[in-house]
């Protein structure tokens, strides 16, 4: 099935660093979701947005609803050892209700 | 709470084998899914339940059966499985009307 292009696809950062990630989309996208996997678990929701423009903070984590509703990224601040997992861009493109199209993932590896 | 458990954590199977796999989520949502999930790779579709009843079968081969007793279970039953079937299958639920899908933990299935 189709796949966002997410990037970039792996990143080893030392800790405190700040970390920036992206997905795009050549379809138009309503909602835009940002979860966190530990190896062998189910992926957690980190953020969710909703409106072109929208930008969300959870704790050290911000995301941006992309403007032109085609793209959106995710910052970590200061990053910490229990950031260390693979991040996934998730969104709903008009017209497939029920149906999310997921990123290829970022995995995220943190150094002390 | 967002909370969607699965249950069993691990299953072993051979091929000539019948199991089930569980979900539950006592959130009030109406709308259920299965993915499947192979390492390093983002979960794919297999199925949509909207108010208990099937609404997308995204091609999967029979050998797998959703099934929807009530609007807080799903099951999964498995049948003649092949090894390529191994795999992380997640369940996820949402509230009608909303693309943002809460992830159960996942069963890591084998198939010997």
């Amino acid at each position: 099935g189709q796949q966002l292009n997410q990037s970039p696809q792996s990143m080893f950062i030392q800790e405190g660093e700040d970390v920036s990630m992206n997905c795009t989309s050549s379809s138009i996208f309503n909602t835009w979701l940002w979860y966190k996997q530990d190896p062998g678990e189910g992926p957690v929701l980190l953020i969710a947005l909703y409106k072109a423009g929208e930008l969300t903070s959870n704790g050290r984590l911000t995301a941006q609803f992309g403007i032109t509703r085609k793209d959106s990224f995710l910052n970590i601040s200061a990053s910490i050892p229990s950031d260390v997992g693979i991040y996934f861009c998730a969104g709903q493109p008009t017209g497939t209700a029920s149906k999310l199209t997921f990123g290829t993932g970022t995995r995220l590896q943190v150094t002390l | 709470d967002t909370e969607v458990t699965q249950t069993p954590k691990h299953l072993v199977m051979g091929m000539t084998n019948k199991k089930s796999l569980k979900c539950e989520q006592h959130m009030g949502h109406r709308a259920m899914y299965w993915y499947k999930q192979k390492a390093k790779k983002p979960p794919e579709l297999m199925f949509v339940y909207s108010y208990e009843k099937l609404s997308i079968n995204e091609s999967v081969p029979s050998r797998f059966s959703p099934e929807c007793p009530n609007s807080s279970l799903l099951n999964l039953h498995l049948h003649a499985l092949q090894p390529e079937d191994s795999a992380l299958y997640l369940c996820a639920s949402s509230p009608l009307g909303s693309d943002t899908q809460y992830f159960g933990p996942g069963t890591r299935l084998t198939v010997l």
